[in-house]
């Protein structure tokens, strides 16, 4: 599985657009993108995946480079409570069995 | 709809004692997955059901057994707890490409 890279943390003003960077420039051509947040002493919660087209739903959208060597998610107005840790994960579709999470982003929202 | 459910919600064992943890999901998923959480780091996977009657090895297996009771329930278990063990557990059902997680069970080994 491609290796993702994240910044280590970001802040973002409440209100605004939260912008999450992710690069997995060695992302193969069967890999999806995926998304999950961590708030605080809570279970990951899944936001977003796609493969090549940019995807959005009611908690986010995700633009992925034509390329596939990047991505980023969007949160369109953050809120406090979009506080967590967001992590970005490159998998082959299905095999569930090998979500590896890393240390993700830390986006703190400030008020 | 509860989703997915574990207990206990905390714990503290001393060296060497035995404890089950229980996870429970109501949403008729056929995976399950059993997850640990250290202090600063992200999850690893400990063992995993792709269904009922199935279980097989993640990725820090050792210390650990599992069962797969029936499709709604997956415990796991600490035959002889140690010091490494603290950690937060987190259980997760998935259908398609979604995971869904827990509220975690915070274990603590003196």
């Amino acid at each position: 599985d491609a290796k993702t890279t994240q910044p280590t943390s970001m802040d973002c003003a409440e209100g605004r657009a939260a912008n999450l960077p992710c690069n997995h420039s060695t992302i193969s051509g069967n890999e999806y993108v995926y998304w999950y947040r961590q708030i605080h002493s809570q279970g990951p919660q899944y936001i977003i995946h796609g493969l090549k087209n940019n995807e959005t739903n009611e908690m986010a959208s995700l633009i992925i480079t034509e390329d596939r060597k990047s991505s980023t998610l969007i949160l369109p107005h953050a809120t406090l409570r979009d506080t967590a840790v967001y992590y970005c994960i490159a998998l082959y579709g299905g095999a569930t069995n090998k979500l590896i999470f890393g240390t993700g982003t830390l986006l703190a929202i400030q008020p | 709809n509860a989703g997915v459910t574990q207990t206990p919600k905390f714990q503290v064992l001393k060296t060497g004692q035995s404890m089950t943890l229980q996870c429970a999901q109501d949403m008729n998923h056929n995976s399950m997955y059993w997850y640990r959480q250290d202090p600063g780091m992200g999850l690893r996977l400990i063992y995993y059901s792709a269904s009922e009657g199935t279980t097989d090895k993640g990725e820090v297996p050792n210390g650990y057994n599992v069962s797969r009771l029936n499709k709604r329930e997956f415990s796991l278990r600490l035959e002889s707890a140690a010091p490494s063990q603290t950690s937060v557990y987190f259980c997760a059902s998935s259908v398609g490409e979604k995971l869904f997680f827990g509220s975690g069970t915070q274990l603590s080994v003196l």
